[in-house]
């Protein structure tokens, strides 16, 4: 599976969109971008996922390159419960498979 | 939307005890349930994946005779620490996917349970 590379952390103030970058310019053509997010002492948030267009969903964007060799989630009007550990996980979408989570960025929304 | 639940959420055991923890998909059926643990500051690691009605598959380095897992229905996998140790203190969390086919696989993301924090003394 193609790697990813996420910035360890990232400020954004509450009210402002967040933008989350994630490099894979690795990806091989079959493999989804997928987000999850974790707050403090939870399990993981399924939040998005792409294979070439642009996704929207009632939480995020997402952008994925032309090339698809970067994407970015987008949270449009971050608040503090939207402080948390994003991770950017890029797998091929099977029935079987599990998602391999790397460091992630922790976002902090401050006041 | 698809819920995965854990049980307990927390639980502190004494050395050499075992303990085993719970993982339900409320809403959906799974043939396949993962299971990751979490150490502090750390990211997930893949334990092992849990098949109904067959073995689990270990992640290199996992011992199966310590992390017991069965997967007796659609819908529940357990995971059973068996001689529990100080060092198998850790956050468990179990994960599955909407396996009816309903949303085909395009739309079945993997869904995570909300973790049981294993303290043993």
């Amino acid at each position: 599976d193609a790697k990813t590379t996420q910035p360890p952390s990232m400020d954004c103030a509450e009210g402002r969109a967040a933008n989350l970058p994630c490099n894979h310019s690795t990806i091989s053509g079959n493999e989804y971008v997928y987000w999850y997010r974790q707050i403090h002492s939870q399990g993981p948030q399924y939040i998005i996922h792409g294979l070439k267009n642009n996704e929207t969903n009632e939480m995020a964007s997402l952008i994925i390159t032309e090339d698809r060799k970067s994407s970015t989630l987008i949270l449009p009007h971050a608040t503090l419960r939207d402080t948390a550990v994003y991770y950017c996980i890029v797998r091929v979408a099977t029935w079987g498979n599990d998602m391999r989570f790397g460091a992630g960025t922790r976002l902090t929304v401050k006041p | 939307g698809a819920v995965v639940s854990q049980h307990p959420s927390r639980v502190i055991c004494k050395s050499g005890t075992s303990v085993k923890i719970e993982c339900r998909s409320l809403d959906f059926q799974a043939t396949t349930m993962f299971w990751y643990r979490q150490f502090p500051k750390q990211s997930l690691m893949l334990m092992a994946t849990s098949n109904e009605g067959s073995k689990a598959t270990y992640e290199q380095g996992v011992e199966k005779d310590k992390f017991l897992i069965n997967h007796a229905s659609l819908t529940l996998s357990t995971l059973t620490v068996t001689s529990a140790h100080p060092e198998d203190s850790s956050f468990y969390i179990c994960s599955a996917r909407d396996s009816s086919g309903t949303g085909g696989l395009r739309k079945s993301p993997l869904h995570f349970g909300n973790g049981t924090r294993l303290t043993v003394t």
